[in-house]
């Protein structure tokens, strides 16, 4: 069973278009986030959710909304994507101080 | 502004050899360390975590240390073999904010 489960692993889409990317967690554990990894590797913080409350935003613009259902799900939803947004997003739960990452999604903006 | 820097950024060693990836952090205030594994188009896998109160952490052949006053940690790897091949990556939670800041990365080759 993977604890932390991103879905698509890839998505391509034109400039313009919406897309959201899924996450779930099975650990059981409050405090989730969104990391981006840019082309140069490096990992940033985007979000962090603590029991469906926005705790963390790194200054992202607002085109990029998480959304947490429940406590076990945070959602990535980004509007009007642009060739900039292309990179990888990572979901990830916090356990007892340790972080747990999904296999991330690689977005390519067309 | 917490930043954390990793040295070097990239490593080729012959297989068996130990060898050492530093990582250094400008503010002291830390919850904690992680070092992590990533493989080529795959996530992160956690390798090692240290409280700020441990000096170190051990799981096989690796071994991490950690200095807080100075700012730094270092992870030795022993033996190192091709399969440990893959991007280290050195992360601190700061005191009060849980969310990870990142280094940069150290990409190590093992040649068999």
């Amino acid at each position: 069973d993977t604890a932390v489960s991103q879905t698509p692993k890839y998505l391509v889409t034109q400039m313009g278009n919406d897309k959201s990317i899924k996450c779930e967690q099975n650990l059981g554990h409050d405090t989730m986030y969104w990391y981006k990894q840019d082309s140069k590797k490096f990992l940033k913080i985007m979000f962090s959710y603590n029991n469906k409350e926005l705790i963390i935003n790194e200054t992202v613009p607002n085109r990029f909304s998480p959304k947490s259902p429940d406590k076990a799900h945070l959602n990535l939803h980004i509007n009007s994507l642009e060739l900039g947004d292309s990179a990888v997003y990572f979901c990830a739960v916090q356990l007892n101080t340790e972080a747990f990452f999904g296999q991330g999604t690689r977005l390519t903006v067309v | 502004k917490q930043e954390v820097t990793q040295i070097p950024a990239a490593l080729s060693v012959p297989e068996g050899e130990n060898l050492v990836l530093n990582c250094s952090f400008t503010d002291s205030a830390i919850y904690n360390l992680q070092w992590f594994r990533q493989d080529p188009g795959k996530g992160l896998t956690s390798l090692l975590l240290i409280q700020s109160s441990q000096r170190e952490q051990t799981s096989g052949r690796l071994n991490a240390s950690l200095d807080k006053s100075s700012g730094r940690s270092t992870l030795y790897i022993a033996a190192s073999q091709p399969g440990d091949s893959a991007t280290y990556l050195c992360a601190v939670e700061d005191t009060g904010r849980r969310a990870l800041t990142f280094g940069s990365g150290t990409r190590l080759q093992v040649q068999p």
